[in-house]
Parts: C-alpha cells; structure tokens; sequence
C-alpha cells in the first residue's frame, strides 16, 4: 500500500459527459501528479500541483483541469469525454516540489467511455 | 527530458541476478536518472534514484556510467515477485516522463 488513495477505482460513463476522480495524497505530501495511461500513449504526465499551486503541466487536453484543495487532496476533471479518453488514471504524491524524489503511486482509476 | 533507450523485454531466472540496461545519452548534467517499475494491474513503484555515484537501496541497486550516458539496475537476487514493467526516466524537471520500459521475465 503506496499510502495514496484514489477513488472510484472503476468508472463507465458515456461520451460528452464529465466525470471528477479524486486523489488523496500520502499524509504530509505537499505534491500531487497526475499521469494518464493508455494501450497505445502509455504514461504520460498531466499535471503537478504542489501546495495548492499548478506547478507544471504535461500533455493535458483543454477539456481536463485539476486542482488540490487546502487539505492537499486533488480532483482532476474530465469533461466533453470522447472514447479516446479511455485509460487508466494515476495520481502520485511526494514530499517535494520535484519529481527528484521518491513519488508514490496510487492504484489508478479506471475510466471506460462508452 | 531526456530520452532513453531500453530493451522492450529481457528474461531471467528465479534467484539470479538481473541487469537492467539503460541509455540516455542527452541527460542533462542535473537530470536524475529514475526508476520504477509496474506490476500487473497497479500503478508504478518507485524503485530508486539517482544522480552520479552508484546508489544501492533494499530493493536494488543503481549503476551509472562515468560519462552519466547510460544506466543499469541490479536486481540482486530475482523472485517472481520481480516480473513487472521497469522504466528508466531520465530527467523530471516537471513530471516524469515515462517511456515503454523494459518487461521482465522471471522463470521459476
């Protein structure tokens, strides 16, 4: 158990729609990373929050947007969903602000867009 | 980042050693060199890092050239617990940026 949690593990929901996963980071972990993985991408990075603050971004599309909340946890949000949005999404936590660090990975959710 | 090379596949026996090989020849002079792996149905694992000397942690152990080009990590010592997806990430000024990594084969 990597101490990150992410919720809903499954998720089917159906084209145009929008959905929120959510991330709890490791107790004392001010940044959370956001990675998308698919069959044919592989992982790729989105996002990098750290304290509340966008640090960096990645090939995240228009349509996604994150945020972390003043309790650290994050929610990324889908929106306008097109069946190629149809991956595994993983959060990460770590103690810094750089990935120079030892990152901790959730177990994902999976979204399936129908 | 910088883009690293690696075997799509290798295969080793249960007990044995494993060398994992690595090449990044554009890392930059403050880019880390990382690794992790994925098992089956989860999300990456780290498994260690690091900069210019050899770093050696519980679960392997890093070798890094001289001329910081390339990479290997060592798995002392397989178990089929061992059989995963690992990446070699060179760099991470942002997110890590994670290539097709290496799958490895463990035989009883």
């Amino acid at each position: 158990d990597s101490g990150v949690t992410q919720t809903p593990k499954h998720l089917i929901t159906a084209t145009g729609q929008r959905v929120t996963l959510r991330c709890s980071p490791r107790s004392g972990d001010l940044s959370v990373y956001w990675y998308q993985q698919s069959l044919d991408q592989g992982l790729q990075f989105l996002i990098h929050y750290y304290n509340g603050e966008e640090r960096a971004k990645g090939n995240i599309l228009e349509r996604f947007s994150a945020q972390q909340f003043p309790d650290l946890h994050s929610e990324l949000n889908l929106s306008s969903l097109e069946l190629g949005d149809s991956a595994l999404y993983f959060c990460a936590s770590s103690t810094r602000g750089n990935p120079n660090t030892e990152a901790f990975f959730g177990q994902g959710t999976r979204l399936t867009v129908v | 980042d910088a883009k690293t090379t690696q075997p799509n596949s290798m295969e080793s026996n249960e007990e044995e050693p494993v060398h994992l090989p690595c090449n990044h020849s554009t890392i930059s002079g403050t880019d880390y060199i990382h690794w992790y792996r994925q098992l089956p149905s989860q999300g990456p694992e780290y498994v260690i890092h690091g900069l210019t000397s050899n770093v050696n942690n519980r679960m392997a152990s890093l070798a890094i050239a001289e001329d910081r080009k390339s990479s290997t990590l060592i798995l002392h010592r397989a178990t089929l617990r061992d059989a995963a997806v690992y990446y070699c990430i060179g760099g991470g000024a942002d997110g890590l940026t994670f290539g097709k990594g290496t799958h490895l084969i463990i035989q009883p």
